[in-house]
């Protein structure tokens, strides 16, 4: 059974950095089989899914068009985690995050959720 | 904007059956069967209920179903329970700015 446990901040000030970690236990993140995702909820933007990371023989990243400039998604293979960092946040990216695993065909566990709030 | 258009609500009486589409382009569901459904209660986060637009995973009961026509994919529940009401996002891939899943709006489902 895959199990994902976020942790981060739940406050963070306006232009500085988003911060997320989620840690995977019943799969790997090296796994060629699996992909990892962060996926965020707010009532104004509904489900969007921010970015993923991957491994298949080396890493790779996708990251959607919107935040593309400002995110990182990165895999820690010694703690077997995820992370994320989204940089120079405004009051518009205050959202439920959520951290996921996908497989070929669709996202299928998903983190506990963190809601992070941008404000001073 | 959601890139998938779905109702805002729907609802049905125990014992009955509700239907909820999810209207996308060629895109994304006219060009892939990559349609999944999830089941969100408050403050929970989501759960699979349909991947490939009519696969169940192991766990979900049978009262679940998908199907996909055209540039539409539907979820069906038959034999309404007071515990489905909740929120139903569906889902796809698609390739339209390069890799991305992309999700509907949400449809609530009352159970009256």
């Amino acid at each position: 059974q895959v199990q994902l446990q976020q942790s981060g901040p739940g406050l963070v000030k306006p232009s500085q950095t988003l911060s997320l970690t989620c840690a995977i236990s019943g799969d790997s993140v090296s796994s060629n089989s699996a992909a990892w995702n962060w996926i965020r909820q707010s009532p104004s933007r509904g489900l969007e899914w921010l970015g993923r990371t991957y491994y298949r023989s080396k890493w790779y990243n996708n990251y959607v068009v919107s935040v593309k400039s400002r995110i990182t998604i990165n895999a820690d293979t010694s703690k077997n985690q995820l992370s994320l960092q989204l940089n120079s946040v405004t009051p518009e990216d205050t959202a439920v995050y959520y951290c996921a695993r996908s497989g070929e065909t669709s996202i299928d566990y998903w983190g506990q959720g963190t809601l992070v709030t941008v404000s001073s | 904007q959601p890139a998938l258009t779905q109702p805002a609500s729907v609802s049905g009486s125990p014992g009955q059956s509700i239907t909820i589409s999810c209207t996308g382009t060629s895109s994304d569901i006219g060009s892939y069967n990559l349609v999944s459904w999830y089941q969100q209660y408050s403050g929970k986060a989501p759960k699979l209920m349909i991947y490939e637009g009519t696969k169940r995973p192991s766990g979900v009961s049978n009262r679940f179903s998908g199907s996909k026509s055209g540039n539409t994919a539907s979820l069906t529940i038959s034999g309404l329970q007071a515990e489905d009401e909740a929120d139903y996002y569906c889902c796809s891939y698609t390739t339209a700015s390069g890799f991305e899943w992309v999700f509907g709006g949400g449809t609530k489902l009352i159970v009256l």
